[in-house]
């Protein structure tokens, strides 16, 4: 263990259902994220909170929606989503952006 | 935009070998360079990294070198063990709007540590 959970570990859903994320931490960590993880492409960053504000939105399509309801927990809610979003979602926190992440072990994601 | 590039993608060396793994960076502002390990099933692991006032560091059997002017930075495994088997991915950190940062990731290097 990291000290970052997710859940689930899997995930297998329909293009019209919806579904949640859950990243949590209890590091002390202020900063937290969410990633997209594909085969042979780099780290795509999709969300960035800092203090439970985002900080960051990566031009993620609106289907994919984060919520930090303080800075222990993150999550990402999930509708109508495509095919091509099948992927592993990781969650990463730090102390401070940019540094020293912590990454959980993911949530693979199956979209049919 | 920003990016990062990473060499080899694949690299296959002989147990007990040196691995080394290249990245460069496109922004000179860039002044933290972590080194990530990621082994199956499990999500990436902070191994070491560098800040730009350092132009090496060494922890045991790995090391990271960093030129600033050429700006790549390579990271560097000594006698390599069948457990180094994973995928490394390198990573520069790029500045955000109100003093947060973000960090721009290299695509991987699948390592295969043969026996």
């Amino acid at each position: 263990e990291t000290g970052v959970t997710q859940t689930p570990r899997h995930l297998v859903m329909g293009m019209t259902n919806k579904k949640s994320l859950k990243c949590e931490q209890h590091l002390g960590h202020n900063a937290m994220y969410w990633y997209k993880q594909s085969a042979k492409k780099p780290l795509e960053l999709m969300f960035v909170y800092s203090l439970e504000e985002r900080v960051e939105n990566n031009s993620v399509p609106s289907r994919f929606s984060p919520e930090c309801p303080n800075s222990s927990h993150l999550f990402l809610h999930l509708h109508t989503l495509q095919p091509e979003d099948s992927a592993l979602y990781l969650c990463a926190s730090s102390r401070w952006t940019g540094r020293g992440y912590t990454f959980g072990s993911g949530t693979r994601l199956t979209v049919v | 935009g920003e990016n990062v590039e990473q060499h080899p993608s694949t690299l296959s060396v002989q147990e007990g070998d040196s691995a080394v793994i290249k990245c460069t960076y496109s922004d000179s502002a860039s002044n933290y360079f972590p080194w990530y390990k990621q082994e199956l099933g499990k999500g990436p692991q902070l191994i070491i990294d560098i800040r730009s006032n350092v132009g090496e560091k060494k922890d045991q059997r790995i090391a990271v070198t960093l030129n600033k002017t050429a700006k790549h930075f390579s990271l560097h495994i000594t006698e390599t063990q069948p457990e180094d088997s994973a995928v490394y991915f390198c990573a520069a950190s790029m500045r955000l709007r109100n003093s947060n940062y973000q960090l721009i990731w290299g695509a991987g290097t699948k390592l295969i540590i043969k026996p």
